[in-house]
This record gives C-alpha cells, sequence and structure tokens, in this order.
C-alpha cells in the first residue's frame, strides 16, 4: 500500500516564477492538506480540500492556490514566488477522523 | 483558535540515557494530540496519538507521552535513547469540532551523543 507521494523532490525557481506541486494521497485517503515549513520552524496549514473543494485555509495570501481532483490527488500552485516562499511543502492525507499521514514533502528554493 | 508551545529548541542527552521533550497547548475547545517525528531531509512521522480512553499512549519504539488536561501538557519521554532517536520531534494539535488543520509547535531537536 503506497503512502502519501509528492512530487518534484527538489525545485529551484526564480523570484516572479510560478510553481507547481504534486501530491498523491495514500489509498482510501479523500482529504489532502498542504502546509509549509520554513526552515527552522514547524509546518504551517496552507488550506485543505475535500470532494475538489477548498474547505479550510490558513493565513496565506491569494498567491497560494490549490486544486483536487476526481481521483483526490491535489496540486499547489504559488504564483510572484518571493523568497520568502523557499520552504519544505508537505502534503498530508486523511479520510473521516483526525490523523493525517504526511509525504515526503517538496524542497523549494526561490533565487 | 489553538497554540502549541515546545519549551526547548533542542535537547542534548547521553546515549542510554532517559528525555522528556515538553509540550504545553493552549485551545478553548477540546483537542486531539499528536507527537511527530522528522529526520533529516524527510517528512514527518507520526509517532503516536492520543485521541481517547487512557491518558497515556505508547509508540512501537519505546517513546510514550500522558496527557494532562488540566496542566494542558502532552510530554514525550523515552526511559533510554539510542543514537538513531536524534531527529526533529513536533508536537501537534487539532481540535475535535473541525479536524481540518494540525496547529504544529516550533519542535524540539533531540541531540543523542554516544
Amino acid at each position: 500500500d503506497a503512502g502519501v507521494t509528492q512530487s518534484p523532490t527538489h525545485l529551484i525557481k526564480t523570484r516572479g516564477q510560478q510553481v507547481t506541486l504534486r501530491c498523491s494521497p495514500k489509498s482510501g485517503h479523500d482529504t489532502v492538506s498542504w502546509y509549509q515549513q520554513a526552515l527552522g520552524q514547524g509546518p504551517q496549514f496552507i488550506f485543505q480540500y475535500y470532494e475538489e473543494e477548498e474547505r479550510q485555509r490558513g493565513n496565506f495570501p491569494d498567491r497560494f492556490s490549490g486544486h483536487q481532483f476526481p481521483n483526490y490527488s491535489s496540486e499547489l500552485n504559488v504564483n510572484a514566488l518571493l523568497l520568502g516562499d523557499s520552504a519544505l511543502y508537505l502534503c498530508a492525507s486523511s479520510s473521516a477522523g483526525p490523523q493525517q499521514f504526511f509525504g515526503p514533502g517538496t524542497r523549494l528554493t526561490v533565487l | 483558535a489553538q497554540s502549541v508551545t515546545q519549551l526547548d529548541s533542542q535537547v542534548p542527552v547521553f546515549e542510554e540515557a532517559p528525555v522528556e521533550l515538553r509540550c504545553n497547548y493552549s485551545s478553548s475547545v477540546s483537542v486531539y494530540l499528536f507527537w511527530y517525528v522528522q529526520y533529516p531531509n524527510q517528512g514527518l512521522q507520526l509517532l503516536l496519538k492520543y485521541l481517547s480512553g487512557s491518558t497515556l499512549v505508547e509508540s512501537i519504539n519505546g517513546f510514550e507521552a500522558e496527557f494532562n488536561k488540566s496542566q494542558t501538557s502532552f510530554h514525550l519521554r523515552k526511559p533510554s535513547v539510542h543514537i538513531s532517536d536524534t531527529a526533529e520531534y513536533f508536537c501537534a494539535v487539532i481540535s475535535m469540532d473541525s479536524s481540518y488543520k494540525l496547529i504544529f509547535g516550533s519542535g524540539t531537536r533531540l541531540l543523542v551523543r554516544p
């Protein structure tokens, strides 16, 4: 049983560019959450998708957007990248219940 | 709103010594509690969780945590650590009334020395 997978593993972009990160949830899970983990900090909630809709959003600007597909996989898009967007982006999946399972993350570096 | 405080940013300890990583939370509603571990350049792995029932929860690799509602704490303990326990440990909560977002502490780096 595959766990949560994310792609790509690493990504380097320059300021002003746009980036798309991808996540496939654990088998049987229908809910995907995205978190940003800056260096030396705990993860911060970006948003959660359920039934292809954004169910809740954290304190992140509109430059951060997402999508969930009918197969429950999800994308995180960030526009107009800033240096401060450099971080590890974590995807977590869940079904009914509070436990979330995390993927290995995508390391984004903005130069 | 909820918040999580991990009082120690780094805890150095010698191998085979006991360790306690502290976690306190603040919330106006009841919460579920979690400890996650993160090894270098990896994602988060669930170490243990408190959802209901016994306030003492244990992991398969010797860690345990006790939920103390009156002190709003969920400290993590291990009686004898190994070099391989060196990692970053995150305490997290999620509210019972809307299980959408995990709120994490800032993490504690456990450094086990030989």
